[in-house]
C-alpha cells in the first residue's frame, strides 16, 4: 500500500489567490513526521514546512500553512497569495518511526500559477 | 541555507562505463541519504549513513554502492552504468533522523 498518496496531477491558480494541494498518508505508528518539499524545474529539493504527529496546532511557514487532519490522515498543504513563483511540483512526505525514520515521498503535484 | 553539494550537475556516458556521483555537506549532518528519482515521479531511497562507517541500502533496488569515510562526503558508484540507470540522482542529509532533509541540487545522469 502507499505510504503517501497525492490525487492531484496538476493543478492551476490564478495569481494571488490560494491554493491547498491534497497529501493522505497511512501509517499505524503514534509518532510520525509530515513534510512538503517544493522542486523547480531546476531539480533541487526545497523544504517548505513540518507537522509532527504529536503537534496540537497546525504548522504555518510564511504563506504555507498544513491542514493536518489526524482522524483522516490528510497533511494537505495550503499557499495563499499565490506567486508566479510557486510553480513547481510539490511533494508529500512522511518520516515513520517504525521503519527507522525513512522518508517516503508521494508522487507529487505540478502547481502552476496563472498570471 | 543548506551547504550540500553533488557534483556532477549532469552526466551523459556510454554504457559499461565506472561512474561516481559526488555529494558533500558542511553541516557536520551524520545522517546522509541517496534517493533515485524519475521525471515527473516520487523520489525513492536507495542508499542511506547514519554516520562515518555505517551504510544500509534502502527500499529500492539499487545496483549501486556507496561508501561513507568521512563525515561530509558520501559518494555514490555504479560500477557499469546501463541505460537503465539513466535517472535524476539526489543526495540529502540531515541533523537527525527526524530532522528535516536538505537537499543537493541533483545530478541528471543520462546512460546511452
Amino acid at each position: 500500500a502507499q505510504k503517501i498518496t497525492q490525487t492531484q496531477p496538476g493543478m492551476f491558480v490564478q495569481e494571488k489567490e490560494a491554493v491547498t494541494l491534497d497529501c493522505t498518508y497511512d501509517t499505524s505508528d503514534p509518532s510520525y513526521g509530515l513534510f512538503w518539499y517544493k522542486q523547480p524545474s531546476s531539480g533541487e529539493m526545497i523544504f517548505l514546512i513540518y507537522q509532527g504527529s504529536y503537534d496540537q496546532q497546525n504548522a504555518t511557514e510564511g504563506r504555507y500553512s498544513l491542514n493536518f487532519q489526524k482522524a483522516r490522515k490528510s497533511a494537505n498543504l495550503v499557499i495563499s497569495a499565490s506567486q508566479l513563483g510557486d510553480s513547481a511540483m510539490y511533494f508529500c512526505a512522511m518520516r515513520e518511526t517504525s521503519t527507522g525514520n525513512q522518508f517516503y515521498f508521494g508522487t507529487g503535484t505540478s502547481l502552476t500559477v496563472i498570471p | 541555507e543548506a551547504d550540500i553539494y553533488q557534483t556532477p550537475r549532469y552526466l551523459v556516458i556510454g554504457t559499461g562505463k565506472k561512474i561516481t556521483l559526488e555529494c558533500s555537506q558542511t553541516m557536520g549532518h551524520d545522517k546522509m541519504y541517496w534517493y533515485q528519482q524519475d521525471p515527473g515521479m516520487e523520489l525513492h531511497l536507495i542508499h542511506y549513513s547514519y554516520g562515518v562507517n555505517s551504510t544500509e541500502k534502502g527500499d529500492l533496488s539499487s545496483e549501486s554502492t556507496v561508501s561513507r569515510i568521512r563525515t561530509e562526503h558520501f559518494p555514490l558508484t555504479l560500477e557499469s552504468a546501463r541505460p537503465s540507470h539513466t535517472s535524476q540522482y539526489l543526495c540529502a542529509s540531515s541533523e537527525w533522523v527526524d530532522n528535516e532533509q536538505f537537499f543537493g541540487p541533483g545530478t541528471r545522469l543520462t546512460v546511452l
